[in-house]
């Protein structure tokens, strides 16, 4: 059974940084790209970053870019984004994902609160 | 970027009837589409990629069609566990992979 089990959302200040984890099991991890999706309170969802089975190829939207760095350990089934210059706007659940280009599972999601 | 824009925002269905929901593509993401459902609470389930093809262990009375710019999932006889969120999402103009607002299916 594939699961993916996020962690390190905190509220955080404005400004601040934040590594979130997220732990992958019950698939062949280095064989599968991976997501970073969020989700705002009571609000929709929005795509943040893919990064391809090897760490070769990353992408972002535009909102984070230049801010989060994605990154993985396939000797650890981890993934690992990387936040800084937090802004207010990005308050959010963050998704764990997995799927070349569609997610095809999802982790329960942790949550982020730029606050101060 | 394609906007993907999902209509109605809220339908109201009675369990048992059909439900039609609509995703517009702002150009052609040919058949390079999945909609996905979330309840309250919990993380979105991937119900259909490629436009129509279901994903493992949905139920057949969900399906997908259209092609292009203009999508429908179909909920043929809407059951309990039915009544969530839907979010439709393009992946064949990437990055970024892109959202629609989603449409709500709540119990008439």
């Amino acid at each position: 059974e594939v699961q993916l089990v996020e962690s390190g959302g905190v509220v955080v200040q404005p400004g601040g940084s934040l590594r979130l984890s997220c732990a992958a099991s019950g698939f062949t991890f280095d064989d599968s790209a991976m997501h970073w999706v969020r989700q705002p309170p009571g609000k929709g969802l929005e795509w943040v970053s893919l990064i391809s089975w090897d760490g070769t190829s990353t992408y972002y939207a535009d909102s984070v870019k230049g801010r989060f760095t994605v990154s993985r350990d396939n000797s650890k089934n981890s993934l690992y984004l990387q936040m800084n210059s937090l802004r207010a706007e990005d308050t959010a659940l963050y998704y764990c994902a997995k799927g070349e280009q569609w997610v095809d599972h999802w982790g329960q999601g942790t949550l982020v609160t730029v606050s101060s | 970027e394609i906007v993907m824009t999902q209509s109605p925002a809220t339908l109201s269905v009675s369990p048992g009837e059909r439900a039609t929901l609509s995703c517009r593509a702002s150009q052609s993401v040919i058949s390079n589409l999945a909609w996905y459902q979330q309840k309250p609470g919990q993380a979105p389930r991937l119900l259909i990629y490629g436009a129509s093809t279901r994903a493992t262990g949905i139920p057949a009375r969900f399906s997908g069609s259209g092609s292009g710019t203009e999508f429908t999932l179909t909920i043929s006889s809407l059951q309990s566990e039915d009544f969530a969120v839907y979010y439709c999402q393009q992946y064949n103009n990437w990055p970024p992979l892109t959202f629609g607002g989603g449409t709500k299916v709540e119990i008439k």
